[in-house]
C-alpha cells in the first residue's frame, strides 16, 4: 500500500543553523505534499504544501523541495530559532482520492538549541 | 481555534468496554478523519468520510467504527474488539483536498 518514509526521526541544530527534513513517498499518483508542524502538546498545524506541477516553493524561512522522478521532498528551515522546535511531518496525497486520503510520515522531531 | 472540538480531553476505558469520541465541526467542510497518533509513528489514517452518510476504511480501521449522520459531526466508536487502544486520537476536517484542521485531541487510556 501507500507508505510516506522520513528522515531523520530527531535532529538536533544549533541555533541560527539551517534544518533538512526529507521525505519519500512510495504512490506515483501522489501530487500533493504538505507539511504539517506539532508543537508539544499541541494539535498539527499546516506550515507549508507543494503540488506537483512546481519544483520548489518557499515562505519566509522555510521552503519545500519536490523530485517527482525520484519521488523525493523535503523540508528547509534557515536561520532556525527556538520555536522552530517541534514535531514535523511530511504527507502525501493524490486526486485520485479527492486529496481525502493522506498519507502521513513517522514525523521528525527538531531540537533547536539556543 | 479552528472551528474543530473533540471531546473529551481524556477519557479512560475499562477492558471490554466501548468508548465514543465526539469530534465536531463548524467550518462546512465536507470531509473528515480520525487519526491515531502513537510516539514514533506519526498519524495513522483510522476511517475517512467525503460526504454525510458514507465513510471508507483506512489503514487501521479494525476494533474502531464511525458514523456521519450529519456534516459537522463524525464520532469515533472504540470497540472492545481493538486489542490496543490506548493512545492519542485527533480529529481533522478539510475542504476539497486542501489543508486539514486539526482537533485538540482526546487521550484514551485502557485500565
Amino acid at each position: 500500500g501507500e507508505n510516506v518514509e522520513q528522515h531523520p526521526s530527531t535532529l538536533s541544530v544549533q541555533e541560527g543553523d539551517s534544518a533538512v527534513i526529507k521525505c519519500t513517498y512510495s504512490d506515483s499518483a501522489s501530487n500533493y505534499f504538505p507539511w504539517y508542524k506539532q508543537e508539544l502538546g499541541k494539535r498539527p498545524q499546516l506550515i507549508i504544501d507543494i503540488r506537483s506541477n512546481v519544483g520548489e516553493k518557499k515562505d519566509q524561512r522555510i521552503a519545500v523541495t519536490l523530485n517527482k522522478t525520484a519521488k523525493h521532498f523535503s523540508l528547509h528551515i534557515t536561520e532556525t530559532q527556538p520555536e522552530d522546535s517541534a514535531v514535523y511531518f511530511c504527507a502525501a496525497s493524490s486526486e485520485k482520492t479527492s486529496y481525502d486520503k493522506v498519507i502521513f510520515g513517522p514525523g521528525t522531531s527538531l531540537s533547536v538549541i539556543p | 481555534d479552528g472551528g474543530i472540538t473533540q471531546s473529551p480531553k481524556y477519557l479512560f476505558r475499562k477492558e471490554g468496554q466501548n468508548v465514543t469520541l465526539s469530534c465536531e465541526q463548524n467550518l462546512n467542510h465536507d470531509a473528515m478523519y480520525w487519526y491515531r497518533q502513537d510516539p514514533g509513528q506519526g498519524l495513522r489514517l483510522i476511517y475517512y468520510s467525503q460526504i454525510v452518510n458514507d465513510f471508507q476504511k483506512g489503514d487501521i480501521a479494525e476494533g474502531y467504527s464511525v458514523s456521519r449522520e450529519k456534516k459537522e459531526s463524525f464520532p469515533l466508536t472504540v470497540t472492545s474488539a481493538q486489542k490496543n487502544p490506548t493512545a492519542f486520537y485527533l480529529c481533522a476536517s478539510s475542504f476539497g483536498g486542501a489543508e486539514q484542521f486539526f482537533g485538540p485531541g482526546t487521550r484514551l487510556t485502557v485500565l
